[in-house]
């Protein structure tokens, strides 16, 4: 079985700072996919980033990079120059590769961000 | 190009009664995904097609949920008869095989009294 475990309580941060909003997993399988989603007050999920386990260097898009650890089963987000369209709920995701980067996805509780000018 | 469609974005009804909701996935995605988000459990799957197929319907609460994929651009996820625990926000995400992006609509928010 997959876990996701989100922690952190609200994060505030300083516009135009940077911040990270960490995330663990657990699992079995041997290869997965990670991601990160953006959900602000409107309701809709916003794509962020994904990391696959096998990848050999961290991730990145834009300001947003993961900040990935195999050892340490860290799959943290990093977004750089905090913007107050940044406020939101953010989710950390898993997902198996056994039928592609396309199966089911495990999400984690969220953490919600804000952002002050 | 146009997202995963969903509708009704909004819907309210009364417990008992049927409840429809309609998804429209980015064309030429071959999975299809249907989440339920409450502030109780979270997003979690209720379930998945890979063209057009259930895959795994798991996560699917109980006898009274359905979902159905009857081509390529349309699913639909059928609650009869609704109970107020149903209430939630229903996700209907897309993919493409071999991807590593999986996007979601901008949900069905459903409150049943």
């Amino acid at each position: 079985a997959q876990k996701i475990t989100q922690t952190q309580p609200g994060m505030f941060v300083q516009e135009k700072e940077a911040v990270t909003l960490d995330c663990t997993y657990d699992t079995s399988d041997p290869s997965y996919g990670l991601f990160w989603y953006k959900q602000p007050s409107s309701g809709e999920m916003i794509f962020l980033i994904y990391q696959g386990s096998y990848d050999q260097q961290n991730a990145t898009e834009g300001r947003y990079s993961l900040n990935f650890q195999k050892a340490r089963k860290s799959a943290n987000l990093v977004i750089s120059a905090s913007q107050l369209g940044d406020s939101a709920m953010y989710f950390c995701a898993m997902s198996g590769l056994a039928g592609g980067a396309n199966s089911k996805l495990t999400f984690g509780k969220g953490i919600t961000l804000s952002v002050r000018p | 190009d146009a997202g995963v469609i969903q509708s009704p974005r909004h819907e309210v009804t009364e417990m008992g009664q049927e409840v429809t909701l309609r998804c429209k996935p980015i064309s030429g995605h071959d999975y299809l995904f249907w989440y339920r988000q409450t502030m109780m459990r979270g997003l979690e799957l209720l379930i998945y097609f890979n063209n057009n197929v259930p895959i795994d319907d798991s996560g699917m609460p109980e006898d009274r949920f359905s979902a159905k994929m009857p081509n390529a651009s349309f699913s639909t996820l059928k609650i009869q008869p609704s109970e107020p625990r149903d209430s939630a926000v229903y996700f209907c995400a897309s993919s493409l095989g071999g991807r590593n992006t999986i996007y979601f609509g901008e949900g069905s928010w459903l409150t049943v009294v």
